[in-house]
């Protein structure tokens, strides 16, 4: 299994309050991406990185801001959570190697609940 | 954007049948993958799909590219309770850097 860890697992908040998820990985892949997965939508991408500092956003970004300092770390953070953010997020990882299809590796998972 | 539409949405079969799971785009796709996600955890890559017509094969799964590289299909012969999750298609862009992912397929397998 590649090492990808999220923390929290679980996370139950109020509407308004800040949230930070993490994403620590030990396998030193330069890519690393933020999905949320609801029932009906499969995974959908919120932010990626390609590198240390280096982000973009994806599908769902609105809400959302990422960070990346180091590269085994990836930070999910929602400014001012609502309902809507309700969700499963999962991280993913992947190497990214020149001439070859990607492959993402992902983590175990958060469950947040906004009340 | 591109969609992926996976269909059947959910499928509930007893031991021992065969089934056939379809993931459909109007966009071309540079490779298809599969993954089954299990309860708690996250997705595990199955296989990926690269040439257009291209098959493979991993046991008692069959996964099949389409010719214009924009459907693919999961066939499971004689399927057994240990199979029973859910399977979701990913479409990779031709910049290969995002993956779009199909609602999925919830199977369960009855014993």
């Amino acid at each position: 299994d590649a090492g990808i860890t999220q923390s929290p697992r679980h996370k139950v908040t109020e509407t308004g309050t800040p949230v930070t998820l993490r994403c620590h990985q030990t396998e030193n892949h330069r890519y690393m991406y933020w999905y949320r997965q609801d029932p009906g939508h499969g995974l959908r991408l919120i932010h990626y990185s390609y590198g240390v500092k280096d982000t973009d956003k994806g599908e769902v970004s609105d809400g959302y801001s990422v960070s990346r300092s180091k590269t085994e770390d990836f930070l999910l953070t929602l400014e001012s959570a609502t309902s809507s953010q309700t969700s499963v997020y999962f991280c993913a990882i992947s190497p990214r190697l020149a001439g070859r299809t990607d492959t993402q590796y992902f983590g175990p998972g958060t469950r947040l609940t906004v009340l | 954007t591109q969609l992926l539409e996976q269909s059947p949405q959910f499928l509930s079969i007893q031991e021992g049948e065969n089934l056939t799971v379809y993931c459909n785009s109007s966009s071309v796709f540079s490779s298809l993958q599969w993954y089954r996600q299990e309860p708690g955890e996250g997705p595990v890559l199955l296989v990926t799909v690269v040439t257009g017509g291209e098959v493979k094969k991993l046991k008692r799964l069959t996964f099949q590219f389409g010719d214009a590289r924009k459907d693919s299909s999961l066939h499971i012969t004689a399927a057994q309770p240990g199979d029973t999750g859910l399977y979701l298609c990913a479409g990779n862009n031709n910049a290969g850097n995002m993956l779009t992912f199909g609602g999925g397929t919830r199977l369960m397998v009855k014993p």
